[in-house]
């Protein structure tokens, strides 16, 4: 799996977009960019996951730039209920063991 | 829609007593199940996985084992527990053969040996 790195903490005035970054520099032709994020002391959610493409839902959107070296998940309004973990996975499909590797993450805090 | 339950929510056990863990998911058939532990403060460490009835993989030789039962079912067990099983344990699930990664968490329980 594509070795990732994220900014330790983040703060995000509430209201307003938060963007976090991901580097991915190795990241293979087949190999996916996953984010989830983790609530203190809830499990992980998944948000959003993308392949070469901008992607959105309803949650967020994923910026992919054009040689998939780097993402950016973006949350287009941050809530209170935003605050959390939040974990930039890349790796590809793989049948049978899927060991996410959440590493350490994006500590989001959003402000008041 | 899918949807996954864990219980119980939080347990507090007594050392060298055993352990049951029940996971069960929702609107799905034949998924992929996972067991992880996340330690405090740290990150998710797979500890089985189920691609059908029966079919258990470890992933880390310990004194925990992992059935499942039913199609739907995953069941974390251990005979007698150690202090260093305290933690939080989360079930997964991941559609089969759904070409992606994406995996699905449970609540979690969080587990304390004393």
């Amino acid at each position: 799996d594509a070795k990732t790195t994220q900014p330790t903490s983040m703060d995000c005035a509430e209201g307003r977009a938060a963007n976090l970054p991901c580097n991915h520099s190795t990241i293979s032709g087949n190999e996916y960019v996953y984010w989830y994020r983790q609530i203190h002391s809830q499990g992980p959610q998944y948000i959003i996951h993308g392949l070469k493409n901008n992607e959105t839902n309803e949650m967020a959107s994923l910026i992919i730039t054009e040689d998939r070296k780097s993402s950016t998940l973006i949350l287009p309004h941050a809530t209170l209920r935003d605050t959390a973990v939040y974990y930039c996975i890349v790796r590809a499909y793989q049948t049978g063991a899927n060991n996410l590797f959440f590493g350490t993450g994006t500590r989001l805090t959003v402000i008041p | 829609s899918q949807t996954i339950h864990q219980w119980p929510a939080t347990l507090v056990q007594p050392v060298g007593s055993p352990l049951s863990l029940e996971c069960t998911v929702e609107g799905t058939s034949n998924p992929n199940l996972y067991w992880y532990r996340q330690a405090a403060g740290r990150g998710l460490q797979l500890l089985f996985y189920s691609v059908g009835i029966g079919q258990i993989s470890s992933e880390v030789p310990q004194n925990l084992s992992a059935s499942r039962p039913q199609d739907r079912q995953f069941i974390l067990s251990s005979k007698k527990l150690l202090l260093s099983d305290s933690g939080f344990y989360l079930c997964a699930w991941r559609l089969a053969g759904g070409g992606t990664d994406t995996q699905y968490f449970g609540p979690g329980t969080r587990l304390t040996v004393l």
